[in-house]
């Protein structure tokens, strides 16, 4: 079954902890994306990968990491230095960055207590 | 990319066409119009994406303007599952930069 993975679908941590929120696709994709939504409001680009072992940051990407070590997996640190983590982050992908269609994991709802 | 104007809501009723326009009167001639949408707690789901010429698929139409300065997406039978948040984006080709998200309009389809 093919597709885009992000677990788990809710996450919880303590305020001043880093957290890992993983991205996992089996469709052979170059291109993948981190994206953040509040509510009410449209996706936010974090950072987003065109190939592996390279990545450039987006709209929002003080507070995040990312690493694309393998070309199916693109995994975000929240760190302790982004001051408002809470939210829901989707992750997508797309097979090349000259193609027209992103597709989107289902998404991690991340609540900092 | 050129900006996009959605109005924040609308309403349809089941079993009747929903039309949601977009104003994006700033494009330039190598910027398409794609739309997504977002289902409630999920991740957005592509629709349909046109430059010019009307398009149609299996989910919906996309009527643009001659002028292209705006453009319509129709989904011809809305149900209940259609209820979501509608996005029209403007891209820019080569499509080598990642899609921007406005706020989209809400679209509740009642029974």
């Amino acid at each position: 079954d093919g597709g885009i993975t992000q677990s788990p679908k809710y996450l919880f941590r303590k305020e001043g902890q880093n957290v890992t929120l993983s991205c996992e696709q089996n469709l052979n994709h170059d291109a993948m994306y981190w994206y953040r939504q509040d509510p009410g409001q449209g996706l936010r680009l974090i950072y987003y990968s065109q190939i592996v072992n390279d990545f450039q940051k987006g709209d929002i990407a003080e507070g995040y990491s990312v690493s694309r070590e393998k070309k199916e997996s693109f995994p975000l640190t929240v760190t302790s230095a982004q001051k408002n983590p809470t939210a829901f982050y989707l992750c997508a992908s797309c097979k090349g960055p000259y193609t027209d269609t992103q597709y989107f994991g289902p998404g991690t709802r991340l609540t900092v207590l | 990319d050129a900006k996009t104007t959605q109005p924040p809501s609308m309403d349809c009723a089941e079993g009747r066409a929903a039309n949601l326009p977009c104003n994006h009167s700033t494009i330039s001639g190598n910027e398409y119009v794609y739309w997504y949408r977002q289902i409630h707690s999920q991740g957005p789901q592509y629709i349909i994406h046109g430059l010019k010429n009307n398009e149609t698929n299996e989910m919906a139409s996309l009527i643009i303007t001659e002028d292209r300065k705006s453009s319509t997406l129709i989904l011809p039978h809305a149900t209940l599952r259609d209820t979501a948040v509608y996005y029209c984006i403007v891209r820019k080709w080569p499509w080598n930069t990642p899609l921007v998200f406005g706020k989209g309009t809400r679209l509740s389809v009642i029974a």
